[in-house]
């Protein structure tokens, strides 16, 4: 069965502090890969996806991340992280190479930045 | 405004007293799903739609029901509600598995 692993539960930084967040899945196939962040008290909002073509996305907010085949991971990152993206973040996972409705999530790490 | 639509918001019932929690998208999306929030755990998908009638189960399926009857609603059923079951509940829509899904603003469900 697929899974997907983030190993940082907790991660506390200061402003403009560089910010990368892992995130490893278990699956051969093809697969389509997501992060997803979640403001205090709201719903969970896309911040990229992957699935082909170049390995480094870029998303929103600043946000990218980087699919490395052979590790198996999609490492979330940002150069300098400001107040506003305390939140928490969920990397998420599908099998790529048919149409499937099940999209698998990690546990989530809580990001706290203090100004 | 596309959007996921959820209600209500906020429920606290009693052991055993079956509840419906509403789901209706705007966007015509294919692919609908249930996921239960829980701290330390993530999100965990109950239940997903592919098609209007077409419904499988996600990884924590026990204790609930979905149907599918049209494309735009897909309602959670919980027919004998447990305390167990007292978590934070978000529906989600998507157009294809190439898409992140698309979520509503959740359910805090609370058993008795």
């Amino acid at each position: 069965a697929q899974s997907v692993s983030q190993h940082n539960h907790h991660v506390i930084l200061s402003e403009a502090a560089s910010l990368e967040l892992g995130c490893n899945y278990s699956y051969g196939g093809t697969v389509n890969l997501f992060w997803y962040v979640q403001y205090p008290g709201q719903h969970l909002q896309l911040l990229l996806k992957y699935f082909s073509g170049d390995p480094l996305v870029k998303g929103i907010k600043g946000f990218e991340a980087e699919f490395i085949k052979s590790k198996f991971s999609f490492n979330l990152r940002k150069p300098s992280v400001q107040w506003s993206d305390t939140a928490e973040y969920f990397c998420a996972v599908n099998e790529g190479s048919s149409n499937t409705g099940k999209l698998i999530f990690g546990q989530g790490t809580t990001l706290q930045v203090k100004p | 405004e596309a959007q996921v639509t959820q209600n209500p918001r906020y429920l606290i019932t009693v052991t055993g007293k079956k509840l419906t929690v509403t789901c209706s998208q705007n966007m015509n999306h294919e692919y609908m799903s249930w996921y239960r929030q829980d701290p330390g755990l993530g999100l965990r998908q109950i239940y997903y739609s592919m098609n209007v009638e077409v419904t499988d189960k996600g990884d924590v399926p026990e204790g609930y029901k979905v149907s599918r009857k049209e494309k735009r609603n897909f309602p959670l059923i919980l027919e004998s509600p447990s305390p167990n079951q007292t978590s934070l509940y978000f529906c989600a829509s998507r157009l294809s598995s190439y898409y992140g899904y698309t979520f509503g603003s959740g359910t805090r469900l609370t058993v008795v």
